[in-house]
């Protein structure tokens, strides 16, 4: 049971216009949400997170947006760049613990 | 310069043989974690650490095996059960949270 999904296993995107990647969860369990960045034959490097008390965080060039009714976040990265090109994994987790479910990642690249 | 090691880079084993992944941490944390990753399907969690001299299944646990004898180091054994041994693994470690990864180990079966 795939308690978050990412149903876009690819991206492409143009240099300069927004991307935007999408993550859906099952569990109403979730209150904290994650999205990792992820280049070829390298560790997931953390990029952005939001607690279940906000709508939207946002950090330079990333935004992240959760509705919670709809059990929906969206990454928002605006300008796109070439070196944006990676695996994006959203990642959800439960209560004070540390454990963390993840999505399967959406493949996203940024073409000049 | 805080961080989490992985060796080897690259490791080939014969089919039969078990073999054991290292990771190591300076950051630390009390919890670390091990993770498979295959294509199009995610990081799946293999076994994970709270604390030294506890450790939990994942929901992969079938045919690896791990100890936490100190708080630094979560070794991971692969052993000959594991039926498609062939992954990319990472090891990763927090203290809120968020999870630090390490570079990655990628096991080839041969």
């Amino acid at each position: 049971d795939q308690q978050v999904k990412q149903n876009s296993p690819s991206l492409s995107v143009q240099e300069g216009r927004i991307s935007i990647l999408n993550c859906d969860y099952t569990n109403s369990m979730f209150d904290y949400f994650l999205w990792y960045k992820k280049y070829p034959a390298e560790g997931p490097t953390f990029l952005i997170s939001i607690s279940s008390i906000k709508d939207k965080n946002e950090d330079g060039r990333f935004t992240v947006f959760l509705n919670k009714s709809a059990k929906h976040l969206s990454l928002h990265i605006v300008p796109s760049q070439p070196g944006d090109s990676a695996v994006y994994f959203c990642a959800a987790k439960a209560g004070g613990g540390n454990k963390l479910t993840f999505g399967t990642g959406t493949q996203l690249k940024v073409e000049l | 310069d805080g961080g989490i090691t992985q060796s080897p880079k690259y490791l080939f084993r014969k089919e039969g043989q078990n073999v054991t992944l290292s990771c190591e941490q300076n950051l630390n944390h009390d919890a670390m974690y091990w993770y498979r990753q295959d294509p199009g399907q995610g990081l799946r969690l293999i076994y994970y650490s709270q604390i030294v001299n506890d450790f939990q299944k994942g929901d992969i646990a079938e045919g690896y095996s791990v100890s936490r004898e100190k708080k630094e180091s979560f070794p991971l054994t692969v052993t000959s059960a594991q039926k498609n041994p062939t992954a990319f693994y990472l090891c990763a470690s927090s203290v809120f949270g968020e999870q630090f990864f390490g570079p990655g180990t990628r096991l080839t079966v041969l």
